[in-house]
């Protein structure tokens, strides 16, 4: 079954102690992203990355890293989380142009089922 | 800076009502715009991708359109059913993978 997965799917941690939560996708998509969301302020894009080794920041990159060695995985590293990075948080992927060959450099994004992170 | 603004917050419509959700952005220099549904607790899955050279899709009972020049888009959802109950979001793509969430639009249809 085509899929994104997400490890964990809940989390509890401390200040500053730090996790890493995995993202990992089935469909040899070249695009993986990253996104938080939050009441009142949607999603907001934490990071992406276009394909292996090449990444990019997202809206809200501060606190987070990530790395692509390979296709199939995009880790979310938070090296020192804090309080503020409790929330909701997606990874998605996709092709980067329609499978038609048209060109367009963009197609329709896959969403993990979520990671629910609180930092206490 | 762009900004992605959604139009309802809030709907509540009964079955089999046709309904129009709004979605507008501030900078037309975009790639594409998709729309996206979110059931609670879940992730979110895609409904429609429209590049900028477009101007409409449609999927079954799901048409959108959109119109750059004036920076907004528009989901109809004919004949509205109870499943279609979620909270629907619209995204725009600026450069290559950079992508703007819109607030989203909680729609409840009632039996």
């Amino acid at each position: 079954e085509a899929q994104v997965t997400q490890n964990p799917r809940y989390l509890i941690t401390v200040t500053g102690k730090k996790l890493t939560v995995t993202c990992s996708q089935n469909m040899n998509h070249e695009y993986m992203s990253w996104y938080r969301q939050d009441p009142g302020l949607g999603l907001r894009q934490i990071y992406y990355s276009m394909n292996v080794e090449v990444t990019d920041k997202g809206d809200v990159p501060e606190g987070y890293k990530v790395s692509r060695k390979e296709k199939r995985n995009f880790p979310l590293i938070l090296e020192s989380p804090s309080p503020n990075q409790t929330s909701l948080y997606f990874c998605a992927s996709s092709l980067p142009s329609a499978p038609s060959g048209s060109g367009y450099p963009y197609n329709e994004q896959f969403f993990g089922p979520g990671t629910r992170l609180t930092v206490l | 800076k762009q900004e992605v603004t959604q139009i309802p917050a809030a709907l509540s419509v009964p079955e089999g009502e046709n309904l129009v959700l709004n979605c507008s952005f501030t900078d037309s220099a975009i790639y594409n715009l998709q729309w996206f549904r979110q059931d609670p607790g879940k992730g979110l899955t895609s409904l429609l991708l429209i590049q900028s050279s477009q101007r409409e899709q449609t999927s079954g009972r799901l048409n959108a359109s959109l119109d750059k020049s004036s920076g907004r888009s528009t989901l109809y959802i004919a004949a509205s059913q109870p499943g279609d109950s979620a909270t629907y979001l619209c995204a725009v793509s600026l450069t290559r993978g950079k992508l703007i969430f819109g607030q989203g639009t909680e729609l409840s249809v009632k039996p």
